[in-house]
Formats: structure tokens, sequence, C-alpha cells
């Protein structure tokens, strides 16, 4: 079956500016969960969707945020860019509730902002 | 306040040896950990895993270590290959409904 599919691969926005980021998960997974990756700090989680609701949240500012539809494809937005949210962000599902499970990555959208 | 902790960010081991990747935590509600391997341009994907009620587990020539008094796990790998030259997480949760947390990640080379 599909792996986690992100869109777009690279993005490159200016400061000041709004971006949305798109997650398809596995089919049949109803977990999504986003992470932010930048050189030293590892992966941040930022959120995680689960049917449509949002049941956990990382440490980012109000900047962030995200969404998921009814058929479990998650979307991020980030409005005001700053320079420091340049990274690649990764979105991951999970088939089932528990967060113990093994997740699924998709290959990341590469951000950067100029 | 890095709960998950990678203290070395590379490591170098000859082919056919040993790789021990360490990694620290310091809430002891973790309960569950598990570990990533991530190659360049690809997202993580799971290699192994152990709940806070093992102090090991083991898969083929992963081997998961955890030792609760000390907060610490570390995955042996034996013996290494080529293909597992990769940045390699640790990650931790409690109790299932919660996020995951990584650690900074360690760079294993393995040299042929």
């Amino acid at each position: 079956k599909a792996g986690v599919t992100q869109t777009p691969r690279y993005l490159i926005k200016t400061r000041g500016q709004q971006v949305t980021l798109s997650c398809s998960p596995i089919s049949g997974h109803r977990s999504v969960s986003w992470y932010q990756q930048t050189p030293g700090q590892g992966l941040q989680f930022l959120f995680e969707y689960f049917s449509e609701t949002q049941r956990n949240k990382g440490n980012f500012p109000g900047r962030f945020s995200g969404r998921q539809f009814s058929n479990s494809r998650s979307e991020m937005n980030v409005s005001t860019l700053e320079l420091g949210d340049s990274a690649l962000y990764l979105c991951a599902s999970n088939g089932q509730a528990n967060m113990n499970t093994e997740a699924f990555f998709g290959q990341g959208t590469r951000l950067t902002v100029v | 306040d890095q709960q998950v902790k990678q203290n070395s960010p590379s490591l170098s081991v000859q082919e056919g040896r040993i790789s021990i990747l360490n990694c620290d935590y310091t809430n002891s509600m973790f309960d569950y950990f598990l570990w990533y391997k991530k190659y360049p341009a690809e997202g993580p994907t799971f290699l192994i895993s152990i709940s806070s009620i093992k102090d090991k587990n083991e898969d083929g020539r992963f081997t998961v270590f955890l030792n609760k008094s000390a907060k610490h796990l570390s995955l042996h790998i034996v013996p290494s290959q080529p293909g597992d030259s990769a940045v390699y997480f640790c990650a931790a949760n409690r109790d299932g409904n919660e996020k995951l947390t990584f650690g900074t990640g360690t760079r294993l080379t393995i040299i042929p």
C-alpha cells in the first residue's frame, strides 16, 4: 500500500508570508503527527490529530496550526514566517490510536525562509 | 528542556564490529521507548522498541537495552554493516496517548 505522502517536497518562502503543507497518511490510518527537524534539535513535536481532533500539541507558537480532514489527510499552516522556521517538516501516520505503535513517516517538506 | 538526550552527535565504527548508540532520558514517567533510523532525503523508519517492563529486546542484528534506574537506553548493532550508516533517533512516550519525544540524533558511519 502507498506510504505517507507529503507535498510539496521543497518550498522557498519570504519572511512574513504564510505557508500550507499537506500530508496524506497511509490508507486507513487515522492518526497524523507533525514534526519539525532542524540541525542539532532533532525532531520537535508540533501536533497530532486523530479522527479530525487535535489530541496532542507541542510547544510551538500559535503561528503554527493544523487540521485534519474526514479522509485523514492533514494540513499544517505557518503564518508570518520567520527565518528560524526554515526546517524539514515531517509528517507521520499511525495505524492505531496508541502512540506506542510504529509511526510511518513521509519524506518531509523542506521549507526555506529567506 | 530536552527530556530525551543523545549526547553523541556522531559515531564511526568499523564494518563487522559492534555499534553502540546511547540515549538518556529525564522523565521517569516515560514507559515506552523506540529507535528510528533516518537516511538523507528520507523520513525516519521504525527500527525497534522496548516497553519499560522489559530490560532487553532483540530483533536480528539489533538489540535495545533499557536501564530504568539510570534512565538510560542503548541500541546495539552487531555486526555493523555499511547500510547501517544513517542518523539514529531514540524516542520516548508516556502512556500511549501522548506525543513521542525524540532525541537529537546520532549520525552513525560504518567504515568499510
